[in-house]
Order: C-alpha cells, then sequence, then structure tokens
C-alpha cells in the first residue's frame, strides 16, 4: 500500500515569508509526527498528533511554527516569517497506536527540503 | 525531557568486522527504543526495535540489547558489509520519541 507522502519535496523561499508544508499518512494510522533535521544532525521532535487529542506541541521551537491534523487524515505544518534558520528537511512519520500499546513502528516520509534564501 | 545520548558520531570498520553503537537515556519513563537506518538522501528506516520488558532482540546480523537499570542500550551489527554504510539513529521514549544526534557507519571492502 502508499506510504507516507509529502508535498512538496523541495521549497526555496525568502525570508519573511509564510511556508506551509502537507503531509498525507498512511490510512488508518491514528498517530502523526513532525521532525526537523538540519543538515548532518538528528531528527529534532516538533509537534505529535494521536486521534482526536490535543496535539502535543512541546517541540516546537517558536510561535512562528504551527500544525494541523485534520481529524485521521492530513496534516499541515506552517512556518510563518521564516528565517534561515528554518532552513532543514522537515519530516512526518505515522504510526499504528493502540491504546494498549502506545508505540508502534514510525513510518517516515520522503520529508521536505525547505531553503530559506 | 528524554535525553538521548549516541556514540561514536563516526564508525569506519572494514567489511566482515562487527559494530557497536552506543546508546543512553535520561527517563526512566521511557520504555522504546527503535533504531533507523537512513541511507544518504533517503527517509529513515526501523531496522530494529526492543521495549522495556525485554533485555535482548537479535533479527540476523542485527541486535539490540537494552539495560534499563543502567539506562543504555546498543547496537550490535555482526559482519557487516559495504550496504550496511550509512548513518544510524537510535531514539527512546514513550509518547513520543526522542532521538539521539546519529552515527555515520562506513563499510570498507
Amino acid at each position: 500500500g502508499a506510504g507516507v507522502s509529502q508535498s512538496p519535496s523541495n521549497k526555496v523561499t525568502e525570508k519573511g515569508k509564510d511556508v506551509e508544508l502537507r503531509c498525507d499518512p498512511i490510512s488508518g494510522h491514528t498517530a502523526l509526527y513532525w521532525y526537523r533535521q538540519r543538515l548532518g544532525q538528528g531528527l529534532e521532535f516538533l509537534i505529535y498528533f494521536q486521534g482526536n487529542s490535543a496535539p502535543d506541541k512541546s517541540g516546537l521551537p517558536s510561535d512562528r511554527f504551527s500544525a494541523e491534523r485534520t481529524g485521521e487524515s492530513v496534516s499541515t505544518l506552517t512556518i510563518q516569517r521564516t528565517q534561515q534558520e528554518d532552513s532543514a528537511v522537515y519530516l512526518c512519520a505515522s504510526s499504528l497506536a493502540s491504546s494498549g500499546s502506545p508505540y508502534n513502528e514510525q513510518f517516515f516520509g520522503p520529508g521536505t527540503r525547505l531553503t530559506v534564501l | 525531557g528524554e535525553n538521548v545520548e549516541q556514540h561514536p558520531s563516526t564508525l569506519s570498520v572494514q567489511e566482515g568486522d562487527s559494530a557497536v553503537i552506543k546508546c543512553t537515556y535520561s527517563d526512566s519513563a521511557s520504555n522504546y527504543f527503535p533504531w533507523y537506518k537512513q541511507e544518504l538522501g533517503k527517509r529513515p528506516q526501523l531496522i530494529i526495535d526492543i521495549r522495556s520488558n525485554v533485555g535482548e532482540k537479535k533479527d540476523q546480523r542485527i541486535a539490540v540489547t537494552l539495560n534499563k537499570t543502567a539506562k543504555h542500550f546498543s547496537l550490535h551489527i555482526t559482519e557487516t558489509q559495504p550496504e550496511d554504510s550509512a548513518v544510524y539513529f537510535c531514539a527512546g521514549g514513550y509518547s513520543t520519541l526522542t532521538f539521539g544526534k546519529g552515527t555515520m557507519l562506513l563499510v570498507s571492502p
């Protein structure tokens, strides 16, 4: 079946502009995660959605970052007034979380490479 | 929150040798520890994971060990092959994952 997809694959923007990144999780996956990966670095957790529960926003680096998810489907990550330090690959992942096992494998999308000039 | 440290940052081995990557974590509530492999320009992919009720897990040439008391876990790759060359990330957590900074493994023929 289809895996996690993200769009666009690449985004170049000018400093100060807003950008919106999209993630389509695997159908039926109730959990969705956003990460940021700077060049040569590890994955930095940004936000976590689980079903209809309030999202865990503890990883968002500033109030310029926000994310939404409609039900258990598509999610969008919005970065307002982009800065050069926002340049990174933004990865989305989804998993089939269950009540008895809060953790299951996270399947990653291909990422969106954001470049802020 | 959770803090995951990973060592070494780079590891070079000869084909056929073993490779070991070590991670420590800080939050005793963490109960899930996956390892991901990321090839250049590609997405991370799970290679093995372990839960806190298990001390060791093996899958062919790959094994992971977990010491809950010491809060550390390790990835062992035996009989390394050039195609094992990649960046490996450990992670730990409960409802969310904290990732280590990665280990670049280079296997020379």
